[in-house]
């Protein structure tokens, strides 16, 4: 078993639309949790992050943690064609290493 | 961008043949990092480093060494290249000072092991 899991997608949604993208994960010592939006081709980039449980609001983005159930969720409100990208969840137990999903791909139509 | 250099870009080798991907920064960070990318996996760690000549290993290190001998050069070698290496190679950066440890990726390297 994976130690974060992701589903990969596709998802593909109309432009205005809500995207919402989750994780579960199995290791309990994970305390920041995260989001890197990564365009085609190029190098992920880190969109949010979240400590411990709760939620993150940024513009139109929100991110939520539920450490009771070993989940979390990223959601896109609004959503705009330039939101199309891979969204990769990442969490770290506070050393210096991240643990990656796998990644749902994002298509939004105009 | 943060100051992430990844080259070679692309590169296509046979299998067998010896492969070094070299990552260079200038943002003087402690931590340096190579991950494979590969479709339904995302990205898993080969290696990573915590300092000059500080390394260790990931979770898919086989097959994989790194070098590192300055802090802003960070050497990923594929002693003998099988097809299985094929795959996009990102290196990333990180100063170790924020708790949540925020990661900056390079370009990424496009291998393709015949």
């Amino acid at each position: 078993q994976k130690e974060v899991e992701q589903d990969p997608g596709p998802l593909s949604v109309p432009e205005g639309a809500i995207v919402s993208l989750n994780c579960t994960y199995s290791n309990s010592a994970f305390q920041y949790f995260m989001w890197y939006r990564q365009y085609s081709r190029k190098g992920p980039e880190l969109l949010m992050y979240t400590y411990s449980s709760g939620n993150k609001e940024d513009g139109r983005f929100t991110a939520q943690v539920d450490k009771s159930s070993k989940y979390i969720s990223l959601f896109i409100r609004d959503s705009q064609p330039s939101d199309s990208a891979t969204y990769l969840c990442a969490m770290s137990a506070g050393d210096y290493k991240l643990s990656f999903g796998a990644g749902t791909t994002v298509t939004v139509r105009a | 961008d943060a100051g992430i250099t990844q080259s070679p870009r692309h590169k296509v080798t046979e299998t067998g043949t010896p492969v070094t991907l070299r990552c260079h920064q200038t943002e003087n960070h402690r931590y340096m990092y190579w991950y494979r990318q590969d479709p339904g996996h995302g990205l898993r760690l080969i290696h990573y480093s915590y300092g000059v000549k500080d390394t260790d290993k990931g979770e898919v290190s086989d097959g994989y060494s790194v070098s590192r001998s300055k802090t802003e050069d960070f050497l990923l070698t594929l002693e003998s290249a099988t097809s299985s290496q094929t795959s996009v190679y990102f290196c990333a950066i990180s100063d170790g000072v924020v708790s949540y440890n925020e990661q900056f990726f390079g370009p990424g390297t496009r291998l393709t092991v015949l």
